[in-house]
């Protein structure tokens, strides 16, 4: 069965520090896609990232970058000199049997960040 | 433009009512879902629509019945609503595709007192 496991429920840092958000997925496809979602306090989901499973190269963008590791089945999320504006509850998700075609998502429980001043 | 605008964004209404809430998505893609985010913030599809015909139905009570006048629009009609039906929903859309990325938009919190 499709699952994702995000293992950190909540995370506070203080502003600047770098924080790791773990995401681990289960799945029997070999072809399928993970992403990322923020959703701030204002509630609305925003999208972040898609990761297919034949491209394990790292992303980096700005001050976010993802390590996809198929090996562990781990792709977690890192933000680099985390700022206030980044407390929000961060998702990660599968696709659910892509062969299906059905475009479903499996969400983790979600990681909520606080980030103090 | 908001890609993908929901209406109502709060909605609270008592135990017995019927609602609806409206979506449009402006990104011309042909697939649109309705997902439900519970209290412990846990997110699930309900229902998904591709060019207007039903994909998803994840056992959803029959309460809850959703239309798609056409690719652009997907509505969520709840009748006879109880408690446990507080909760944010939101819509989404896609092009269908295999990893397509799915665009949320911002959320319809539904509170039933």
């Amino acid at each position: 069965a499709q699952k994702v496991t995000q293992a950190q429920t909540e995370i506070s840092v203080v502003e600047k520090e770098d924080v790791t958000l773990d995401c681990v997925y289960e799945t029997r496809d070999t072809t399928y896609y993970l992403f990322w979602y923020k959703q701030p306090p204002s509630g609305e989901l925003v999208f972040l990232i898609r990761r297919n499973s034949f491209d394990e190269q790292n992303e980096i963008s700005g001050r976010y970058s993802w390590n996809f590791q198929k090996s562990t089945s781990s792709f977690n999320f890192t933000i680099t000199a985390s700022q206030v504006v980044d407390s929000a509850v961060y998702f990660c998700a599968l696709t659910d049997r892509p062969s299906s075609n059905t475009g479903k998502l499996i969400f983790g429980q979600g990681t909520t960040l606080q980030v103090k001043p | 433009d908001t890609a993908v605008s929901q209406t109502p964004k709060y909605l609270v209404t008592q135990m017995g009512n019927d609602k609806s809430i409206k979506c449009e998505q402006n990104l011309g893609h042909d697939t649109m879902y309705w997902y439900k985010q519970d209290s412990k913030k846990f997110l699930k599809i309900m229902f998904s629509y591709n060019n207007k015909e039903l994909i998803i139905n994840e056992t959803v009570p029959n309460r809850f019945s959703p239309k798609s006048p056409d690719k652009a629009h997907l509505n969520l009609h709840i009748n006879s609503l109880e408690l446990g039906d507080s909760a944010v929903y939101f819509c989404a859309s896609s092009q269908l595709g295999p990893g397509n990325t799915i665009y949320f938009g911002e959320g319809s919190w539904l509170t039933v007192v």
